[in-house]
C-alpha cells in the first residue's frame, strides 16, 4: 500500500521568494516518486521524477527535489518564484506499476507580484 | 510525436445517462490508466489498460467500465450517471507502465458537468 500527503493546499510566496512544497510519502516497497504540476483546464505535467541513485533530483523550470528516505519525504523546491510558477503541484508515489499511481490531495501555490 | 488526446474536452449531461470518454495514447504506448479528478476527493485511479486488459482497478462502482483496442486507444463509459461524477476525466499514457519508474504522460482531460 502507498500514500501521499502533501502538506499545505495553499502556499503563497513573492515573486523571487524561495518556493518550498512538501510531500511525505508511504510505500511498503521502495517507491518512485514524481512531482507534476497542473495550470488551469489543463492535464498534469511531469516536473521531476526520483527512481534510483542521487537523491537530489532536478526538473524543469529550475525545480528540484531531494528524496530523504529516513524522512520519507521529497519535498520540492525552487530558489526564485516567478509569476508563471503560479499553479496546482501534485505528489504522487508508485511501486510496482507506474500506471497506478497514487496522487496527493495537490498545493495550489501563489505567486505574489 | 504528438501527445496524449482526449475526446471530447468538455461534455454535459444529465443524470441517469450514459456518457463514453476517448483517450489516444502517444503512439507507441500501450499502457493507459484513467484518473478522476475532483475538487474534494483530488486524483483517484479509476483503471489501467495494457494490450486490451485490464491491468489494474480502483475503487470504483461499477457503473464506471473501459476498454482498450487494438491500437492502444482506450475509452472509459460512465452509465447512469449521478451528480458527483461530475468532474475531470484525465488518461494518462505510459510505454508499457510495467515498472513504477515509467513517465505517465497526461492528455489535458475531458471536463464532465451532469446536471
Amino acid at each position: 500500500a502507498q500514500s501521499v500527503t502533501q502538506l499545505g493546499s495553499h502556499v503563497s510566496v513573492s515573486e523571487g521568494a524561495l518556493v518550498l512544497l512538501r510531500c511525505n510519502y508511504s510505500s511498503s516497497v521502495p517507491p518512485y516518486l514524481f512531482w507534476y504540476v497542473q495550470y488551469p483546464n489543463q492535464g498534469l505535467q511531469l516536473l521531476l521524477k526520483y527512481t534510483t541513485g542521487a537523491t537530489l533530483v532536478k526538473g524543469i523550470n529550475g525545480f528540484e527535489a531531494e528524496f530523504k528516505k529516513s524522512e520519507t519525504s521529497f519535498h520540492l523546491t525552487k530558489p526564485s518564484a516567478h509569476m508563471s510558477d503560479a499553479a496546482e503541484y501534485f505528489c504522487a508515489v508508485s511501486a510496482t506499476n507506474a500506471g497506478k499511481s497514487t496522487f496527493g490531495d495537490g498545493t495550489t501555490l501563489t505567486v505574489k507580484p | 510525436k504528438a501527445g496524449v488526446t482526449q475526446t471530447p474536452r468538455y461534455l454535459i449531461k444529465t443524470r441517469g445517462q450514459q456518457v463514453t470518454l476517448s483517450c489516444s495514447p502517444i503512439s507507441g504506448h500501450r499502457s493507459v490508466s484513467w484518473y478522476q479528478q475532483t475538487p474534494g476527493q483530488g486524483l483517484q485511479f479509476l483503471f489501467e489498460y495494457f494490450s486490451e486488459t485490464q491491468r489494474n482497478k480502483g475503487n470504483f462502482p461499477g457503473r464506471f467500465s473501459g476498454r482498450q483496442f487494438s491500437n492502444s486507444r482506450s475509452e472509459m463509459n460512465v452509465s447512469t450517471l449521478e451528480l458527483g461524477d461530475s468532474a475531470l476525466y484525465l488518461c494518462a499514457s505510459s510505454s508499457t507502465g510495467t515498472g513504477g519508474q515509467e513517465t505517465q504522460y497526461f492528455g489535458p482531460g475531458t471536463r464532465l458537468l451532469v446536471l
